[in-house]
């Protein structure tokens, strides 16, 4: 059974500082997504990442994607206090049928 | 123009109606899903849909049935509602099955039922 565990699952930085959420997941899977959610709005595709070694990278924001290690990572570069939400990763491989299977969410919160 | 549209954005209703929640897409994917979000907001598929046909049913209750009337529309009918059964109920949508162009979501409709 595809399992996908973010972590952390809360962070509260300062301004202008860096941090990483790591995503793992524990079965083959070359499809990772990375959504944006502000409270009581949808769910904002930010990244899609469909190959080992992809790096994508918009704004602060920097994707990465191991299939080797099962992992992905979300960079935040020199944050500011826009990018406050909760990210989401989520996968999908041939065991989940390519249905997503999601993280738990790491809820940001950035301090002026 | 939305490319993902769901109605109603809000649904308050009793236990033990009964009510739908309608989604329409403009973009032309092939398929079409329902997810819950739970108040912890774990997000779940419930459904997906290809060109019409069922292709996942994941296990929910049998008071859930969804219709899709054509490849652009994917409804949900809940049946009996249930104090369990509020959450946030999000319609998506991509271009074919397996999702390599990316998931497109519609805005989501909170469900509380009292």
């Amino acid at each position: 059974e595809l399992k996908v565990e973010q972590n952390p699952l809360f962070l509260s930085m300062q301004e202008g500082k860096n941090y990483t959420i790591y995503c793992n997941y524990s079965t083959t899977s070359d499809r990772l997504y990375w959504y944006r959610q502000d409270p009581g709005k949808s769910l904002e595709s930010l990244f899609v990442l469909l190959s080992n070694g992809a790096v994508k990278q918009e704004g602060r924001l920097m994707a990465s994607l191991d299939t080797k290690a099962r992992l992905s990572t979300l960079h935040i570069t020199a944050a500011v206090h826009d990018l406050s939400a909760t990210y989401f990763c989520a996968v999908a491989s041939l065991d989940s049928n390519y249905q997503l299977i999601w993280g738990a969410g790491t809820k940001l919160i950035i301090k002026p | 123009d939305t490319a993902v549209s769901q109605t109603p954005k809000y649904l308050v209703t009793q236990m033990g109606n009964d009510k739908s929640i309608k989604c329409e897409q403009n973009l032309g994917h092939d398929t079409m899903y329902w997810y819950k979000q739970d108040s912890k907001k774990f997000l779940k598929i419930m459904f997906s849909y290809n060109n019409k046909e069922l292709i996942i049913n994941e296990t929910v209750p049998n008071r859930f049935s969804p219709k899709s009337p054509d490849k652009a529309h994917l409804n949900l009918h809940i049946n009996s509602l249930e104090l369990g059964d509020s959450a946030v109920y999000f319609c998506a949508s991509s271009r074919e099955t397996g999702g390599a162009g990316g998931y497109t979501f519609g805005s989501g409709t909170r469900l509380t039922v009292v």
